[in-house]
């Protein structure tokens, strides 16, 4: 089956500790985003990938990290110097022109 | 960053009911897309729109592309117990822009 994979579902993280959240795809799409959603609120995006090796911030990078050495791969590290980091993280990938985003499942982070 | 003035922020209705909502801004888009969320999941796109006084259907589900590309509307007819979620709106201003404009999301109770 063709999609978007993140993993884990649930991601807890210790003070001072970096984590990294994992999105996976098989859809042959050159973009990947990665956003951040708070309860009850809609959807900020953290950084954004149109082509393998290159990675733009968004609204809200602070305190997080990317890479894109791989096409099917956009790894998220939520940093310790992300002081607030408890949220639902959404991946999502797109191809083309028309930025139609396809979204993965969602890592919920917390802190312990 | 810019955002979509999506309304209403909540909905509660009769099962049976119709179900209207809309995004409007005050720039001009090139593309509409209406996706939904259900609990712990990621969204899921339900209508995409590409022109100007666009009406698109999915089964209960009707989008329009406003004229003026300023908005778009969903109306969702004879609700039911699984329309239950958030439902985003969201823009992309531009054919190639790298980036979506996401709405607050409007979020949708059923009483049965």
């Amino acid at each position: 089956d063709g999609g978007i994979t993140q993993s884990p579902k649930y991601l807890f993280r210790k003070e001072g500790q970096n984590v990294t959240l994992s999105c996976e795809q098989n859809l042959n799409h050159d973009a990947m985003y990665w956003y951040r959603q708070d309860p009850g609120q809609g959807l900020r995006l953290i950084y954004y990938s149109q082509i393998v090796n290159d990675f733009q911030k968004g609204d809200i990078a602070e305190g997080y990290s990317v890479s894109r050495e791989k096409k099917e791969s956009f790894p998220l590290t939520v940093t310790s110097a992300q002081k607030n980091p408890t949220a639902f993280y959404l991946c999502a990938s797109s191809i083309g022109k028309v930025n139609i985003q396809y979204f993965g499942a969602g890592t919920r982070l917390s802190v312990l | 960053g810019q955002q979509l003035n999506q309304s209403p922020q909540s909905m509660f209705i009769q099962e049976g009911e119709d179900v209207s909502m809309n995004c409007t801004s005050s720039s001009i888009f090139n593309t509409w897309l209406w996706y939904k969320q259900e609990p712990g999941e990621g969204p899921v796109l339900l209508i995409a729109l590409y022109k100007a006084g666009e009406l698109t259907s999915n089964g209960r589900l009707t989008a329009q592309f406003g004229i003026t590309r300023k908005d778009s509307f969903l109306n969702i007819s004879a609700s039911i117990p699984s329309d239950v979620g958030i439902y985003f709106c969201a823009g992309q201003l531009s054919r190639g822009a790298q980036k979506l404009v996401f709405g607050q999301g409007t979020r949708l109770t059923i009483n049965p």
